[in-house]
């Protein structure tokens, strides 16, 4: 079954400074990955995804992932944190029964991310 | 441009009432899950329904039960809510193609307390 592990519950970081959080990933075929941001009170919002290609991969408010099969992970990393970015962030795999078949989307346990002035 | 709307946002239930979440989307997707969030549990999918006429069980389904009542709703009812089933659940919708994998949509949430 596929599955996402995110290690850490909190990171800190001060503003300006780059941010990394991280997601390892399990699957039996190839990969597709997701990350998601929760802001307090709000569902969640589609940030940025891998299915193939370039392993840098860019998003929305200046987040990117970086893909490394070897290490089967898929960490979210910004250059420079802003105060705003504070929020619960999440890893996700879609699990992919094929074409004819249903498929679900898997979420990691969420990592929530401080931004300090 | 609704997205996905979920109905009610707040709701207390007394132990052993019955009550049915709702979930419609306005963006033709065929596939529409729903999950339950708990602290430091992330987000937990309770049912799933691929696309309109079929239902298949995630991982937390005990409780619960879902309609798949035409390709915009997906309704999730709670026969008789105990404490455990506090929450907050969101739907969500997505859609697919044979050759890409796309993000799923996601409702604002219920926050569920029972008492």
């Amino acid at each position: 079954a596929q599955s996402v592990a995110q290690p850490e519950d909190q990171v800190n970081v001060a503003e300006g400074n780059p941010l990394t959080v991280k997601c390892t990933y399990s699957v039996s075929g190839n990969p597709y990955l997701f990350w998601y941001v929760q802001y307090p009170n709000r569902g969640l919002q589609f940030l940025l995804k891998y299915i193939t290609g370039d392993n840098l991969v860019k998003g929305s408010y200046g987040f990117e992932a970086e893909f490394n099969k070897s290490q089967t992970s898929f960490h979210l990393k910004k250059p420079s944190a802003l105060v705003s970015d504070s929020a619960l962030y999440f890893c996700a795999v879609r699990d992919y029964g094929g074409y004819s078949s249903a498929s679900k989307i898997i979420f990691g346990s969420g990592t929530r991310l401080s931004i300090r002035p | 441009n609704a997205g996905v709307t979920q109905t009610p946002k707040f709701q207390v239930l007394k132990t052993g009432q019955s009550m049915t979440l709702q979930c419609a989307q306005d963006m033709n997707h065929n596939s529409m899950y729903w999950y339950r969030q708990d602290p430091g549990m992330g987000l937990r999918l309770i049912y799933y329904s691929a696309s309109e006429g079929t239902t298949d069980k995630g991982e937390v389904p005990n409780g619960y039960n879902v309609s798949r009542l035409n390709k915009r709703e997906f309704s999730l009812r709670l026969e008789s809510a105990a404490p455990s089933q506090t929450s907050v659940y969101f739907c969500a919708s997505s859609d697919r193609t044979a050759l890409t994998m796309v993000e799923a949509f996601f409702g604002q949430g219920t926050r569920l307390t029972v008492v």
